[in-house]
């Protein structure tokens, strides 16, 4: 079974400061995405990766920042967190940089308010 | 601009009913389509798909039906069971290399 594990279930911060969301996946899976899930926006993309050390915007990335570092792990930065980033984080792992419409397989989330 | 829509926000349903949760697109150059299901304080996961060149795939007691012209896709559930209570995420590609969109979800409700 494919697992993917994110560092935090709930995360509460303060306004301005810095916040590492961390994800793991154990199917060296060569995708790795990052969404946020808002009420009635559903999920949206902030940035992907299909490879280590490449990424790619999604659709709102403003505010983020990401690193890969190694194929198993896929980080999540936001600089300077502000109160419009309170939301659901989740991440998600796919099998092949060559499709992006392959199943992807989603960590738990991470809830995470700043203040 | 919302690429992928799903209209009702939630749907109620009878057990042993048939669920049907309905999904809209605007974009005419997505060829893949999937279903994911979440439950709370989990994640989503994947439910069944269908590329563009099919009008109908069944899995199950799940069935994806795909009306190209009119795009719009239906994922019906028969017959639904209280298990099957959870939100309902459509989902769309414009080709095999491209990012999958999400539409807001419908929470389903299903009624013992």
């Amino acid at each position: 079974d494919v697992k993917v594990t994110q560092s935090s279930r709930y995360l509460v911060k303060r306004t301005g400061e810095k916040v590492f969301l961390e994800c793991v996946q154990d199917m060296d899976h060569e995708n790795m995405f990052w969404y946020r899930q808002d009420p009635g926006l559903g999920l949206r993309l902030i940035y992907f990766s299909y490879d280590v050390k490449m990424k790619e915007k999604g659709d709102i990335p403003e505010g983020y920042s990401v690193s890969r570092e190694k194929k198993e792990r896929f980080s999540l930065i936001l600089e300077s967190a502000s109160t419009n980033q309170t939301s659901m984080y989740l991440c998600a792992s796919s099998l092949s940089r060559n499709r992006f419409d392959y199943e992807q397989y989603f960590g738990p989330g991470t809830r995470l308010t700043v203040t | 601009d919302q690429q992928v829509k799903q209209n009702s926000p939630s749907l109620s349903v009878q057990e042993g009913r048939i669920s049907i949760l309905n999904c809209d697109y605007t974009n005419s150059m997505f060829d893949y389509f999937l279903w994911y299901k979440k439950y709370p304080a989990e994640g989503p996961t994947f439910l069944i798909s269908i590329s563009s060149i099919k009008d109908k795939n069944e899995d199950g007691r799940f069935t994806v039906f795909l009306n190209k012209s009119a795009k719009h896709l239906s994922l019906h559930i028969v017959p639904s069971q209280p298990g099957d209570s959870a939100v309902y995420f459509c989902a769309a590609s414009k080709t095999s290399y491209d990012k999958v969109i999400f539409g807001p979800g419908t929470s389903l409700s299903v009624i013992p």
